[in-house]
């Protein structure tokens, strides 16, 4: 039972590229979410997936765009990376939404943009 | 906005007291308060909820308390160890909405 899983662990980018954030998690959870975690300023939520087949805009959407490619995956893409993206990255999932879930979260991925 | 508000100074303290981490949250009323530990370089691990109608919850050397009054929920860990050093963040969650909003943590440094 590996839990959440995300790859890749660290990446590297210049100011343009862009690039996929992959998440996948193996306990049957229907919500699934990106965060991203800056200094000083916590867990800010990007975008989250309440269940299979929708997707909704947290806090923080622009420069993003996400796919929650079926129960198991949900993924992360910056069509066109900037420098105030550099970041960690986390995907969380639940076994449903609101509040009264816990969230279990994946290791994080370091991106860094040039 | 929401705001979910955590003292951002570090907390020191000596092993074997009681630490007390403080969540102030503002411009709104969550049903449910979450408290989470993140290991550096680690996602955050899920410690302990506690609903609104319930004034304190236990777990093990854990205690949470959630005042509505003071918009406020308090975490104590007793009899610390140098083991419980991390960052603690606290996040607020309601029943319409769906998402949780974080605060951007305490650091706890428990010294032997």
């Amino acid at each position: 039972n590996a839990g959440v899983t995300q790859t890749p662990k660290f990446q590297v980018l210049k100011t343009g590229q862009s690039m996929t954030l992959q998440c996948a998690q193996d306990m049957n959870h229907n919500s699934m979410y990106w965060y991203r975690q800056d200094p000083g300023m916590g867990l800010r939520l990007i975008y989250y997936s309440a269940s299979e087949g929708t997707t909704d805009k947290g806090e923080v959407p622009n420069g993003y765009n996400v796919s929650r490619l079926n129960k198991r995956e949900f993924s992360l893409r910056l069509e066109s990376a900037a420098p105030s993206q550099t970041s960690v990255y986390f995907c969380a999932s639940s076994e449903g939404d609101g509040g009264h879930n816990e969230q279990f979260f994946g290791p994080g991925t370091r991106l860094t943009v040039l | 906005s929401q705001k979910i508000e955590q003292n951002s100074e570090a907390l020191n303290i000596q092993e074997g007291k009681t630490a007390t981490l403080t969540c102030n949250y503002t411009n709104y009323s969550p049903a449910y308060l979450q408290w989470y530990r993140q290991d550096p370089g680690r996602g955050p691990v899920f410690l302990l909820l506690i609903r609104e109608n319930e004034k304190e919850k236990r777990k093990e050397r854990l205690k949470v308390t959630f005042d509505t009054t003071l918009k406020q929920s308090l975490f104590h860990i007793t009899a610390s160890q140098p083991a419980d050093s991390a960052t603690y963040l606290c996040a607020g969650g309601g029943t319409g909405r769906r998402a949780l909003t974080f605060g951007s943590g305490t650091r706890l440094q428990v010294q032997p």
